[in-house]
């Protein structure tokens, strides 16, 4: 069964790095999001990506953050100078259509 | 902002026993998804419902959905220990973003 994948399943670093995770999603879907899940709270909406632009973005989606799709497959989320407060599961997830969408197993990023 | 609210957000029940968890949004949506997450997991989608009424059932679980009351709910029967796990509700609005509930952390005890 197809599945949305993401890179790496656990990311640590220092306070004020660069970090990028990783997501491939299912072959031929057309919408890609992130969120975020802050331990024990809800899951979070960032922002949402379709015809190789982003199409929605929440307010968490600041200047610190970035997505690209640099080659036609994977899908990416770069968060400059990280804080402490970013430290946080992040999800990738697409659909085919805009709904149902497919969740990866997460990135676990911790900012030390 | 499109607010998603669960109730109740932690639920502690005995095997066998019987439950409802209840999801309410507050603007209009046509889609609504009940999703699990064990711990330390992602999210594994359980529900899709499309329409006013809609009610799917997957094994122990029901999930109904009234979209003029803007409520949604799933229904545990008979429950068990591996139906331990935390329930999320979503929407999405117009531009297929999806909105989460608060989560309902649901512990089964043997």
């Amino acid at each position: 069964e197809p599945e949305v994948t993401q890179t790496p399943s656990h990311q640590v670093t220092q306070m004020g790095q660069e970090v990028i995770l990783r997501c491939v999603p299912i072959s031929n879907h057309l919408y890609f999001y992130w969120y975020r899940q802050i331990l024990g709270q809800k899951v979070e909406f960032l922002v949402s990506f379709y015809n190789n632009e982003i199409s929605e973005k929440s307010e968490i989606f600041d200047d610190q953050f970035s997505v690209e799709r640099p080659d036609g497959s994977n899908f990416t989320l770069k968060i400059r100078s990280t804080k402490l407060e970013d430290s946080a599961m992040y999800f990738c997830a697409s659909s085919s259509q805009g709904w149902q969408a497919f969740f990866g197993q997460g990135t676990r990023l911790t900012v030390v | 902002e499109l607010k998603v609210e669960q109730n109740p957000l932690f639920l502690s029940m005995q095997e066998g026993k019987n439950y409802t968890i209840y999801c309410n949004y507050s603007t209009t949506s046509d889609r609504l998804y009940w999703y699990r997450q064990d711990p330390g997991k992602s999210l594994e989608s359980l529900f899709v419902l499309l329409s006013n009424g809609a009610v799917k059932q997957e094994g122990r679980l029901m999930a109904s959905l009234d979209t003029k009351a803007r409520l949604s709910t799933l229904h545990i029967t008979a429950a068990v220990h591996d139906l331990s796990a935390t329930y999320f509700c979503a929407v999405t609005n117009t531009g297929n973003q999806f909105y989460f509930g608060t989560g309902t952390s649901l512990t089964v005890i043997p």
